[in-house]
């Protein structure tokens, strides 16, 4: 089955908590992104990548990095969680470009 | 300012009853994406649209990109409660899907 799975799917944690969230997909995808949705702001960008060790911000990066050390794996990290990213965070892949995103079932942050 | 403006925010109808929502920019597109969102689910990509003036149809739900390829609208005919969601429209803009902030739809049995 075609997929794409974040772990974990819920996770609490305190101001400075190193935490990294994961993400893979099973569709030998080219193009895989981060997106965080907050209410009333939408699903914003946090970071994408085009292919294995390509990567770019998106529209909100502070504060998070990311990696695609090989191509179905996309971590985000956060090295400093502040309460400020308490957020939910759902990486997305797609084969054409950035359009026709695939998207995990979501990361629910707090950071407290 | 948002690339892309839904309308309405919010709509609770009962249901049978018909809608339509809208996707609206200054921008030309190349193409459009609808997705729907469950609550506790990540979006799932309901239709493309990418030549302007076309029409796509999925089961009860239609789908028009406007001629200039700046707008689109969703309408869904005889709204069931499965049909409850959020509803986004996406574009591709310099390689960053951007989202409209959508439209929660509520259908009342």
């Amino acid at each position: 089955e075609a997929q794409v799975t974040q772990n974990p799917r819920y996770l609490i944690t305190v101001t400075g908590k190193k935490l990294t969230v994961t993400c893979s997909q099973n569709m030998n995808h080219e193009y895989m992104s981060w997106y965080r949705q907050d209410p009333g702001l939408g699903l914003r960008q946090i970071y994408y990548s085009m292919n294995v060790e390509v990567t770019d911000k998106g529209d909100v990066p502070e504060g998070y990095k990311v990696s695609r050390k090989e191509k179905r794996n996309f971590p985000l990290i956060l090295e400093s969680p502040s309460p400020n990213q308490t957020s939910l965070y759902f990486c997305a892949s797609s084969f054409r470009g950035l359009t026709e995103a695939f998207f995990g079932q979501g990361t629910r942050l707090t950071v407290v | 300012t948002q690339l892309l403006e839904q309308s309405p925010q919010f709509l609770s109808i009962q249901e049978g009853e018909n809608l339509t929502v809208y996707c609206n920019s200054s921008s030309v597109f190349s193409s459009l994406q609808w997705y729907r969102q469950e609550p506790g689910e990540g979006p799932v990509l309901l239709v493309t649209v990418v030549t302007g003036g076309e029409v796509k149809k999925l089961k009860r739900l239609t789908f028009q990109f406007g001629d200039a390829r700046k707008d689109s609208s969703l309408h869904i005919t005889a709204a069931q409660t499965g049909d409850t969601g959020l509803y986004l429209c996406g574009v591709d803009s310099s390689y960053k899907l951007i989202f409209g902030s959508g439209t929660r739809l509520l259908v009342r049995p």
